[in-house]
């Protein structure tokens, strides 16, 4: 199975910083990668797909990019309703896995 | 505007069964693959099933394989998820996700549910 690391764990950010998540697979899966934002309580969105295509909707302070084993998602410029946690999942092959979770609060 | 709503969850003892459903609407579910996703309490994301559009595939996380079966009626506009054997970390919130392309096997969810909670427990 493909594992999938998120660093860092855990971010304290404030308002307007820019903030940069990677996320590294244990093999190379091209592009098939996707980033989520979820809130506590409510379910995943998805906010990249395709390691750097922004989804509908979302804002594009949001972007995504790398291919093969390493990967970032970055906010150009983190906003109050940012904060949340991220996570990666890689849709190369069966099973799908996702990373451990990027928790980013305020600072 | 696409809707899925899971029901079913509830407590149930270790060994017992649940029956999980996702009722879809506003898009065409024959066309779209299905995930179930879940999340222990206080946990990350786990990726648990899919279903290919037509049913012809399905695919499980080692976690549950033997013990879980994902379905499908096309009729209904309806996602299950049959699960035996259940374990106490099999606690979490399941969530059904809406494939992103039509017809794709390799996409991830683009609509979820709002999760519906299984407990394990004597």
């Amino acid at each position: 199975d493909i594992q999938l690391t998120q660093s860092p764990s855990f971010l304290s950010a404030s308002v307007g910083d820019r903030v940069t998540i990677t996320c590294r697979a244990s093999q190379g899966i091209s592009s098939y990668l996707a980033w989520y934002q979820q809130k506590p309580g409510k379910a995943p969105k998805l906010l990249i797909y395709a390691a750097s295509t922004l989804q509908s909707g979302v804002p594009s302070r949001f972007s995504g990019s790398g291919s093969g084993t390493e990967f970032t998602l970055t906010i150009s410029s983190l906003q109050p309703e940012d904060f949340a946690t991220y996570y990666c999942q890689q849709l190369n092959s069966y099973p799908q896995t996702f990373g451990q979770g990027t928790k980013v609060e305020i600072k | 505007q696409v809707q899925l709503v899971e029901s079913g969850g509830g407590v149930v003892q270790p060994g017992g069964s649940l029956r999980l459903s996702c009722a879809a609407s506003g898009f065409t579910f024959s066309s779209y693959g299905m995930h179930w996703v879940r999340q222990a309490p206080g946990k990350g994301l786990e990726w648990v099933a899919f279903i290919r559009y037509d049913g012809s595939n399905k695919y499980y996380a080692d976690s549950v394989k033997g013990r879980f079966t994902i379905s499908r009626d096309n009729s209904k506009n309806t996602l299950y998820l049959q699960m035996n054997s259940l374990r106490a970390e099999d606690t979490a919130v399941y969530y059904c996700a809406k494939v992103l392309v039509r017809y794709g096997d390799y996409e991830g969810g683009d609509y979820w549910g709002q999760g519906t909670l299984v407990t394990v427990s004597s």
